[in-house]
């Protein structure tokens, strides 16, 4: 099994609508929890990042952790054009970083 | 603030040359870090730096030797190129490998070795 899994879409959602991202993984000794958002061509850049079960907002943005279930998920309220992108969940086991693959998310205008 | 800084950025190298990615922070980051990214693979891990004076290894270490010169600048060096060698390099820092403290990421080095 993979440490952390994300579909790796595309993910195709309406402009408006809730886009929902999620991303599983396997170690429970994991501690903390992030998204990084990708354009083509770009670096990674943190959007999210949460530590405790339960939901965190951030503008259009909510991330959520049920570390029982072993899952985190991010969404997306009224998403936009500007939207689309790669997701990325990361995950720090053991002091080490790992990244899933990405989400490939489109925004359909 | 110019965050963190890679060079150069793009990259043509020939099999069997040798060449270093620079990298430098101005965060005042304890760790940094050097990833690949390959279509369809995600970040992979190559080096590591917790802190200045130590550097470790990642998930894919082979044919990749790292310094990490003070603590703001961390180098990347294939002493001898090869087409596997062949994708986007991404520096990183943050304030505390052992921490909750997000990466920091360069703008990227696209490397194609023929």
């Amino acid at each position: 099994q993979k440490e952390v899994e994300q579909n790796s879409g595309p993910l195709s959602v309406p402009e408006g609508a809730i886009a929902s991202l999620n991303c599983t993984y396997s170690d429970r000794g994991s501690q903390s929890f992030f998204w990084y958002r990708q354009y083509s061509g770009k670096s990674p850049e943190l959007i999210m990042s949460i530590y405790s079960n339960g939901d965190k907002e951030d503008g259009r943005f909510t991330a959520q952790l049920n570390k029982a279930s072993q899952y985190v998920s991010l969404l997306i309220r009224d998403s936009q054009p500007s939207d689309s992108a790669t997701y990325l969940c990361a995950v720090i086991r053991d002091d080490k970083i790992i990244f899933g693959k990405g989400t490939r998310l489109h925004i359909l205008p | 603030n110019a965050g963190v800084t890679q060079t150069p950025k793009f990259q043509v190298l020939k099999t069997g040359q040798s060449m270093t990615l620079q990298c430098a922070q101005d965060m005042n980051h304890n760790s940094m870090y050097w990833y690949r990214q390959d279509p369809g693979m995600g970040l992979r891990l190559i080096y590591y730096s917790a802190s200045e004076g130590t550097t470790d290894k990642g998930e894919v270490p082979n044919g990749y030797n790292v310094s990490r010169l003070n603590k703001r600048e961390f180098s990347l060096r294939l002493e001898s190129a090869a087409p596997s060698q062949t994708s986007v390099y991404f520096c990183a820092s943050s304030w505390d490998r052992a921490s909750n403290s997000p990466l920091h990421f360069g703008n990227g080095t696209r490397l194609t070795v023929t």
